[in-house]
């Protein structure tokens, strides 16, 4: 199956500090990955669709300045935390959709990466 | 718009017996597509099995098998065989014609117990 890999896999920082976290499809090419957001014992929340090679298209109530997020390659989204909060602790996944061949529109899981804010 | 209901928040279930989770959607898509994904304490999420709505026969997939009954909008997974391993969130999650972003359940916590 397709695999899709995060890294950093866990960081911690400093309030008001920002953090990168990529996403990367190894084995396939992705014109679409998708940024979840995942509380404690509670269900994926959708923040952002990242296209390649256009501007990202952000959930209803996620701060677009907050969470920055670049799609140069087919293979590469970046999703940037700036200015971190201790609230912006939590469980970050990223997905990807193949190109082709994806007629069931199944999207492949990276492995996630925690996020803790001192 | 699109809706995914998992009402057990939990379940227990003995090594070697079978397992249901429950899973009911909503939309007025008739094209789309139903998920089941596992996510271990690790937190990866592991894609099990997929049902589209117009598949004429239930998905199967080794111990995993969909019980999709489109006219009740259920698509329950069955676990047969309970592994000690098979302890893990599952989450239901469904995509449609007109969006492939998928709409996930609030999960089911499984625990498989000796």
């Amino acid at each position: 199956g397709a695999v899709v890999s995060q890294h950093p896999s866990w960081v911690i920082c400093k309030s008001g500090t920002s953090v990168k976290i990529e996403c990367r499809s190894l084995d396939f090419q992705a014109t679409t990955m998708f940024w979840y957001r995942q509380f404690p014992k509670k269900s994926l929340m959708l923040m952002a669709t990242s296209n390649e090679g256009s501007k990202a298209t952000y959930e209803q109530g996620v701060e677009k300045d907050k969470f920055l997020i670049n799609h140069a390659s087919l293979t590469l989204s970046t999703l940037t935390v700036t200015s971190a909060h201790p609230e912006d602790s939590s469980f970050y996944i990223c997905s990807a959709r193949q190109v082709a061949g994806g007629t069931r529109n199944e999207q492949f899981f990276g492995p996630g990466t925690r996020l803790t804010v001192l | 718009a699109q809706k995914i209901t998992q009402t057990q928040p939990g379940m227990f279930v003995q090594e070697k017996e079978a397992v249901t989770l429950d899973c009911t959607y909503d939309t007025s898509d008739p094209s789309y597509g139903l998920f089941w994904y596992k996510q271990p304490s690790s937190g990866e999420m592991i894609f099990l099995i997929y049902q589209g709505s117009y598949d004429q026969q239930n998905a199967t997939e080794g111990r995993y098998s969909l019980n999709f009954q489109k006219a009740r909008k259920s698509a329950n997974l069955v676990i047969s065989a309970s592994q000690l391993g098979d302890s893990a969130m599952y989450f239901c999650a469904m995509s449609t014609g007109g969006s492939y972003i998928p709409t996930f359940g609030r999960g089911t916590s499984l625990i498989v117990h000796p």
